[in-house]
């Protein structure tokens, strides 16, 4: 079974407000990402955590972790309806000394003007 | 730079015929990866190339998928014979190996998407 599993599914919110999304995973990890998927395009990278970071920040993003639960969130902060797309987890639990991620589902954010 | 391409965009078949999906990584990236999407679901891990050199094929779904890296550049996915089961999104992805200098993060293709009917 895949490792990441995002919180909401699918999130609606207005121009200016915050979205927070959050994933679980299972194993232990040596990093988690962000990536964020428009509509018909391929996945993007936002940001990388690393296991022994508990927040990181990359403009109006704000990613924690925490180890102890298994569990990050993504915040953005005064969303944007360009903001509207796809976000996904994925988990890198180094395979053989090679990155491996594990993505989830995914949550659907629309952010309406 | 060129980033990852895929090709073709998108693909109709029918069950029983066969596809072949193509990916051009990022030139001096060592690191190829595939990915399916299905309807809305986890983007599953298929398989990892290092080089020319199958990594990780543990999420190949069966043998009817064959993946190839020859020389270790651009790769392929071929589907023989395709079911309805297969249909879906394949994204392929490319990364710097990690000895160097690579962070960790994935160059992903706009994905090619398959329907199989």
């Amino acid at each position: 079974s895949q490792q990441g599993e995002e919180d909401p599914q699918a999130l609606s919110i207005q121009e200016g407000e915050n979205a927070t999304m959050n994933c679980s995973y299972k194993t232990s990890i040596n990093n988690l990402q962000w990536y964020r998927q428009n509509s018909g395009r391929g996945l993007v990278h936002l940001i990388l955590i690393r296991s022994n970071e508990r927040e990181k920040h990359s403009g109006r993003l704000r990613v924690t972790l925490d180890t102890s639960k298994k569990s990050s969130s993504l915040l953005i902060t005064a969303s944007r309806a360009a903001d509207t797309a796809s976000y996904f987890c994925a988990t890198d639990a180094l395979s053989g000394g090679y990155n491996k991620l594990i993505f989830g589902a995914g949550t659907r954010l629309a952010v309406h003007p | 730079e060129a980033g990852v391409t895929q090709f073709p965009s998108h693909s109709v078949i029918e069950k029983g015929q066969t596809v072949t999906l193509r990916c051009d990584p990022i030139s001096g990236h060592d690191n190829l990866y595939w990915y399916r999407r299905v309807m809305g679901k986890e983007i599953k891990f298929l398989l990892h190339f290092v080089k020319e050199s199958k990594q990780d094929e543990s999420g190949m779904p069966n043998n009817r998928f064959l993946a190839e890296r020859t020389g270790g550049t651009y790769s392929t996915l071929k589907v023989q014979p395709a079911e309805l089961e297969d249909s879906g999104v394949y994204f392929c992805a490319s990364s710097q190996g990690l000895a160097k200098g690579g962070t960790g993060e994935l160059f992903f293709g706009e994905g090619s998407r398959l329907t199989v009917l």
